[in-house]
């Protein structure tokens, strides 16, 4: 089955600097890579998605990037606010026609964003 | 926000006792999911349902069974709960490519 590794576990950065969370997936026939947020308490949302036919997806301040080959996808997030103080979940799936597909989660990252 | 609740939201019980998570949704999808998070973990498939009576395992599924007898509900349950089943339990379900997660539901198992 497949298997989502997430690094780092702890990220600190300065308000108003970039922070990158970077996930491998292990298995070539995943096409669907989300990115849930977490705050205390709460289910996880989604904040972006790509799909295998894509190598990069922004909004706003958010951007994520695909390497199919080296099957890695990564987390890029600018100007940081103390807002984006969470915990953030990388994650990988084969959506197949009319299958369930349930996501593989990374471990996740906890963004901490200094004032 | 995404139409979708879970009961209860907190439920302490022991060891050996049956309990039943509910998850609702309001959105008539057919795709949903039964997860759990524990901490260096992230979160784990445990059941998943295609339709009403359509269900099948996930990861982690020993210990849990699922029933889905309308579309808007998916049940979780644990016959016969036990201490490594406290948790935090989550329900999703599926609107095109992307799943949409519950509130959750904080179990603790005595």
């Amino acid at each position: 089955g497949e298997n989502v590794e997430q690094h780092p576990s702890t990220l600190s950065v300065q308000e108003g600097d970039s922070a990158v969370i970077k996930c491998t997936y292990s298995d070539s026939a995943s096409n669907y890579f989300p990115w849930y947020k977490q705050e205390l308490g709460k289910g996880p949302q989604l904040i972006i998605d790509i799909r295998s036919n894509v190598g990069e997806k922004k909004d706003q301040r958010i951007a994520v990037t695909l390497n199919k080959t080296a099957k890695h996808f990564s987390l890029h997030i600018t100007e940081t606010q103390p807002e984006d103080s969470a915990v953030y979940f990388c994650a990988a799936t084969m959506y197949s026609g009319g299958g369930a597909d349930g996501l593989t989660f990374g471990k996740g990252t906890h963004l901490i964003i200094q004032p | 926000d995404a139409g979708i609740t879970q009961s209860p939201r907190h439920k302490v019980t022991e060891t050996g006792t049956p309990v039943t998570l509910r998850c609702h949704q309001t959105e008539n999808h057919r795709y949903m999911y039964w997860y759990r998070q524990d901490p260096g973990h992230g979160l784990r498939l445990i059941h998943y349902s295609y339709g009403v009576k359509d269900t099948d395992k996930g990861e982690v599924s020993d210990g849990y069974s699922v029933s889905r007898s309308k579309t808007e509900d998916f049940l979780l349950t644990l016959e016969s709960a036990t201490s490594s089943q406290t948790s935090v339990y989550f329900c999703a379900m599926r609107r095109k490519d992307t799943q949409y997660f519950g509130p959750g539901t904080r179990l603790t198992v005595l």
